[in-house]
């Protein structure tokens, strides 16, 4: 119940298309999802993140797509670039709490 | 305004010996988060310190992992007598404080390698 699954492991994609990453949990305690990018060598960093009182929230090329009833979310990336290579991870976090539950990580490769 | 350090960035030990990974927080962050990845996993929870405080440490092994955070200076996770199970990247969060929608800020960890 406080496991976040992640989906898929890894994608590629060429330059300008639009990658989908997929996150499920069961746990309706969480209130916080963010997303976070992960650069070889480097630690995660917060993309962006959500609250379940909204559908959908856009910061620049990235957007968070909410499903409260399915109790999923996702990340799109708009016209992706070679840049956006890395490691995607979902996150989440119940209300009051400290304890980040990561999903799997998400390996994308953009192809110039 | 320097980020979340953590040293050294990879840290080679034969199997019995001592690992010392260190963590310093962003300024003005008192709270203090370690995190273990393995290959093709996401990172685990396993300990959560506030100054000279554990606070949990629900995720982390009973038996050779311990971990402090001084009143002065980084916050240490000790391994003992590692074993090459213990080879991962171990990741250190801090944030200024902790609960609900708590930004964490990451340093870029260190790969432990057990040979």
């Amino acid at each position: 119940q406080q496991q976040v699954k992640q989906s898929p492991q890894s994608l590629i994609v060429q330059k300008g298309g639009i990658p989908i990453i997929n996150c499920a949990y069961e746990n309706t305690a969480f209130d916080y999802f963010p997303w976070y990018q992960q650069f070889p060598g480097k630690g995660p960093a917060l993309l962006i993140a959500i609250r379940p009182d909204v559908s959908e929230k856009k910061e620049g090329r990235f957007t968070i797509s909410f499903n409260k009833s399915a109790k999923q979310f996702s990340l799109h990336i708009m016209d992706s670039q070679p840049g956006d290579s890395a490691t995607y991870f979902c996150a989440a976090l119940g209300s009051g709490t400290y304890k980040y539950i990561f999903g799997t990580g998400t390996r994308l490769k953009v192809l110039a | 305004n320097a980020g979340v350090m953590q040293n050294p960035r990879h840290l080679v030990r034969r199997r019995g010996q001592e690992a010392r990974l260190r963590c310093s927080p962003m300024k003005g962050h008192s709270h203090v988060y370690w995190y273990r990845q393995l290959p093709e996993e996401g990172l685990k929870f396993m300990v959560y310190l506030q100054k000279e405080n554990i606070i949990d440490e629900s995720g982390m092994p009973k038996e050779r992992f311990s971990a402090e955070f001084p009143k002065e200076g980084p916050s240490i996770l000790r391994i003992q007598q590692v074993v090459r199970g213990d080879s991962a990247a171990y990741f250190c969060a801090s944030s200024p404080n902790p609960g609900q929608g708590q930004k964490l800020f990451f340093g870029s960890g260190t790969q432990l390698s057990v040979l």
